[in-house]
């Protein structure tokens, strides 16, 4: 059964600085690795996705990166700003096409001005 | 891409009584996918309805709880029944967006408090 774990649950931060958030899930046979991002009282936001043959994607100051065999993903947020206070989750997409996301819990981020 | 228009937002239900929810989405889709997010946990797969044939539920969901609409290609709704405090959850409808760079599209969320 596949788990995905997000550390940390929470990280505070000064606005400007670059930060790290990391994801790992456990049976590596996934389809797709996808960051989404969750503000209070509203739904998710798709950042970045990730397909099994690739290795990173970019969008402007976020960039995710993806290593299948070790069972980790991260997020990396460059020049952080108040603005991207909100929670980021990561979800493993299931092999075979079967289009079921895995969710972890998700890390709170706060940048603070 | 598509945009996802769920309704309502939020509601306080009696217990023992239904909610449904109803997502609408702005272009044809194959699969609507619910899900459910308790409080202070990860999102969890509720059923996958697919227009024209009866939805597929995950496991430690039922039909009897939690039966799916999809009249069309367009909009579906979850309804929530026989409600119980927890039940109390934050429920959200989602399609895949068609594009492979961006995954899949969520609606806002249902925020459902029950007492």
């Amino acid at each position: 059964k596949q788990e995905v774990t997000q550390i940390p649950a929470a990280l505070s931060v000064p606005e400007g600085e670059n930060l790290v958030l990391n994801c790992s899930f456990t049976d590596s046979a996934i389809y797709n690795l996808q960051w989404f991002r969750q503000d209070p009282g509203k739904g998710l936001t798709s950042l970045l996705l990730i397909q099994s043959s690739q290795r990173e994607q970019t969008s402007g100051r976020l960039n995710a990166s993806l290593d299948k065999s070790s069972g980790r993903s991260t997020l990396y947020i460059a020049a952080s700003q108040p603005g991207d206070s909100a929670t980021y989750l990561c979800a493993a997409g299931l092999q075979g096409g079967s289009e079921k996301l895995v969710f972890g819990k998700g890390t709170k981020l706060t940048v603070n001005p | 891409s598509a945009v996802i228009s769920q309704k309502p937002s939020r509601d306080i239900c009696q217990r023992g009584t239904s909610l449904t929810i109803q997502c609408q989405v702005d272009s044809q889709v194959t699969m609507m996918f619910w899900y459910r997010q308790q409080p202070g946990q990860s999102l969890t797969l509720i059923a996958t309805a697919n227009q024209g044939s009866e939805a597929t539920y995950e496991s430690g969901f039922v039909i009897d709880k939690f039966p799916i609409s999809r009249p069309n290609l367009t909009f579906s709704t979850l309804t929530v029944s026989n409600m119980s405090p927890e039940d109390s959850s934050i429920y959200l409808c989602s399609v895949e967006r068609g594009n492979s760079n961006y995954g899949y599209t969520f609606g806002s969320g249902t925020r459902l408090t029950v007492v």
